[in-house]
């Protein structure tokens, strides 16, 4: 069974970093894609960032480039996501999502849980 | 990077077929053929639905189809069964190399 466990989230003071960390089981971590993406508390899904296999790829939302850095070890099958400069609107559960090949174009099938991040003083 | 175009709310009385719009640009929607949908009940995981515009993950309901035309994908579900009362979300890749969402259908089962 698939399984994507996030962490890594937390209260946290705006301008501070975070890391937020997914570990992965029950599939070949380093054939698959990885995103992240966001909801902010009542709000829609929000694509944040993806990495391919090889790490060659990285692709970020407008809004983050800049702020957020996706990471992979495939040794370790964790997928990261290092969040700086935090803002309140970052406040959100932040899911960890497969892709279904090694590409960032091709869909994200299975979700973990989520782990939330609130930014405030 | 705008979100994709859904309305608000859409609803249906049971046994009858709905449809949710979707509509994006020549340079997600329309450019490509990765489309997917998603369910997603309050306080749970969203599930995959539809993926490539009109295939189904195994395990998905057949009620469950989609479909593109232009810029604008659509989801179809018929039968509609009190349990498809939720939320719905759209999603394509993009010219970007990025992708994006759709804001969200609250689907109402009269």
């Amino acid at each position: 069974e698939v399984q994507l466990v996030e962490s890594g989230g937390g209260l946290v003071q705006p301008g501070r970093p975070l890391r937020l960390s997914c570990a992965a089981s029950g599939f070949t971590f380093d054939d698959h894609a990885m995103h992240w993406v966001r909801q902010a508390p009542g709000k829609g899904l929000e694509w944040v960032s993806a990495i391919n296999w090889n790490s060659r790829d990285k692709a970020y939302v407008d809004s983050v480039r800049g702020r957020f850095t996706i990471s992979r070890d495939n040794a370790r099958k964790s997928l990261y996501l290092q969040v700086s400069s935090l803002r309140p609107e970052d406040t959100a559960l932040y899911y960890c999502v497969k892709g279904s090949s090694g590409y960032n174009h091709d869909v994200m099938d299975v979700w973990g849980q989520g782990t939330t991040v609130t930014v405030s003083s | 990077q705008s979100a994709l175009t859904q309305p608000a709310s859409v609803s249906g009385s049971p046994g009858q077929s709905i449809t949710i719009s979707c509509t994006g640009t020549s340079s997600d929607i329309s450019g490509y053929n990765y489309v997917s949908w998603y369910q997603q009940h309050p306080g749970k995981v969203p599930k995959l639905l539809i993926y490539d515009v009109n295939n189904r993950p195994s395990g998905v309901s057949n009620r469950f189809s989609g479909s593109k035309s232009g810029n604008t994908a659509s989801l179809t579900i018929s039968g509609l069964q009190a349990e498809d009362e939720t939320d719905y979300y759209c999603s394509s890749y993009t010219s970007s190399g990025t992708w994006v969402f759709g804001g969200g259908t609250k689907l109402t089962v009269l």
